[in-house]
């Protein structure tokens, strides 16, 4: 079974300021999908990024990347210019590419809480 | 394009009672899965629903339970409730034949039992 690590429970950073959050992942699979989901306080969960396996490159968005490391099974997020709306907690997903794509089951992380200091 | 809607938002439950939650998914999504979330276990996959047919499912009691519609609505029952039922759940709706499937989420449904 496949697990998702995210070592830090809480992170914080001032606004404007760069900050990276981790995530480790355990699989004997070598095609899968990875994610990072935003859910603010009370508020929806929404994917912020996502990353082919298969794909060297790293994904980027606007002021969201991520450095993925595939034989180190690591998956890290960066945020660039932090603003007050990134608050958030941060969870990093696996998702497998077995089954054809039928595959659906999303494996979450404990999740990070970031808060951004004005 | 209306997102994922998620009905009742709140609800409270006592043990020993069932209960049901409804999702109705992003308007041509045909895939639905559901999520607890709990502060101590996180986020953990139940089910997955696609054209009626529960396709994955997680590990969890027979208590829990779900079923798709027609329509891609889908439910999730919980009988014989226990204490550490209590969860936000959550779901989520899917385009299928795309490269990442991605996941929409709901606001969820925030079960409390007393």
């Amino acid at each position: 079974a496949q697990t998702v690590t995210q070592s830090q429970p809480e992170m914080s950073v001032q606004e404007a300021e760069t900050v990276t959050l981790s995530c480790t992942y355990d699989t004997s699979e070598s095609d899968y999908y990875l994610f990072w989901y935003k859910q603010p306080p009370s508020r929806q969960m929404i994917l912020v990024i996502r990353q082919e396996a298969y794909k060297q490159q790293n994904a980027t968005e606007n002021r969201f990347s991520v450095n993925f490391q595939k034989a180190a099974k690591s998956f890290s997020l960066k945020i660039s210019d932090s603003q007050l709306g990134d608050a958030a907690m941060y969870f990093c997903a696996y998702r497998s590419a077995l089954g054809g794509g039928s595959n659906y089951k999303l494996t979450f992380g404990k999740g990070t809480l970031l808060t951004v200091n004005p | 394009k209306a997102g994922v809607t998620q009905t009742p938002r709140y609800l409270i439950k006592t043990r020993g009672q069932q209960v049901t939650l409804s999702c109705s998914p992003i308007s041509g999504h045909r895939s639905v899965s559901w999520y607890q979330q709990t502060p101590g276990q996180g986020l953990q996959f139940l089910f997955e629903y696609f054209s009626e047919t529960q396709r994955n499912k997680g590990n969890f009691p027979g208590r829990f339970s779900g079923r798709q519609f027609s329509n891609s609505r889908s439910e999730m029952n919980v009988s014989t409730l226990e204490l550490g039922d209590s969860a936000l759940y959550l779901c989520a709706s899917s385009l299928t034949g795309t490269v990442f499937n991605e996941q929409f989420f709901g606001p969820g449904t925030r079960l409390t039992v007393l």
